[in-house]
């Protein structure tokens, strides 16, 4: 079926050091949802980005939509145990929706 | 707690066999999602229903089938299973349904075994 890829597909950081995760689309996207689902849970809704450059920001979260409304990221500043899970993005190109990226697993080593 | 609820949470049974998923959408919700999610997998959508009618179909086999009730809960029916249907379902639920922009709220998921 239809895959968004998300890159890198794991990422292993010592606490503290930053992350970023990258969703890249082929199409235009009317809008961009991200998700964090810990290990053993469901998926929960973090942020939705909509306007070409948006830039939203929870806490040590910062979301950025592309300038083109083809990609988006993710960055965690200082990360946490607690930042622990897979992260994935679901953009909604208006023809294909409710698409899952491909997630990507971040592990953060003590 | 995302207000939306599966049963049963763990379920075991044969290849060949037939089961149902049930799932409560949160309060106020009137589209109900199911994912599939293999280990190490992503998610994948199987379909969509608002409000009693399917709105959005996605990589649902044809051994699968739907349905929304009055009440709003759902069900996904999986029948004929095999080894390969072994996977987490999750179910989700929105307030609304058709732009695109609509938060999912994920149930707990149902860990279903084929053997």
């Amino acid at each position: 079926g239809q895959q968004v890829m998300q890159i890198p597909q794991y990422q292993h950081v010592q606490e503290g050091e930053d992350f970023t995760t990258y969703c890249n689309s082929s199409t235009t996207l009317s809008n961009i949802q991200w998700y964090k689902q810990r290990p053993g849970g469901h998926p929960v809704f973090l942020i939705q980005l909509v306007k070409s450059g948006e830039v939203k920001k929870q806490k040590r979260l910062t979301f950025q939509f592309g300038e083109a409304k083809k990609n988006s990221s993710l960055h965690i500043t200082a990360t946490q145990t607690t930042d622990v899970g897979t992260y994935f993005c679901a953009p909604d190109s208006g023809t294909y929706k409710y698409i899952f990226g491909t997630g990507t697993r971040l592990k953060v080593l003590a | 707690d995302s207000g939306v609820t599966q049963t049963p949470k763990h379920l075991i049974t044969a290849t060949g066999q037939r089961v149902t998923l049930r799932c409560s959408p949160r309060s106020g919700d009137l589209s109900v999602y199911w994912y599939q999610q293999s280990l190490d997998q992503g998610l994948q959508f199987l379909i969509q229903y608002y409000n009693g009618e399917e709105r959005a179909k996605g990589n649902i086999l044809e051994r699968f089938s739907a349905q929304q009730f009055p009440d709003l809960h759902s069900e996904l029916n999986l029948s004929s299973l095999e080894l390969g249907d072994s996977a987490l379902y999750f179910c989700a639920s929105s307030e609304i349904a058709g732009s695109g922009e609509e938060t999912q709220y994920f149930g707990p998921g149902t860990r279903l075994l084929v053997l």
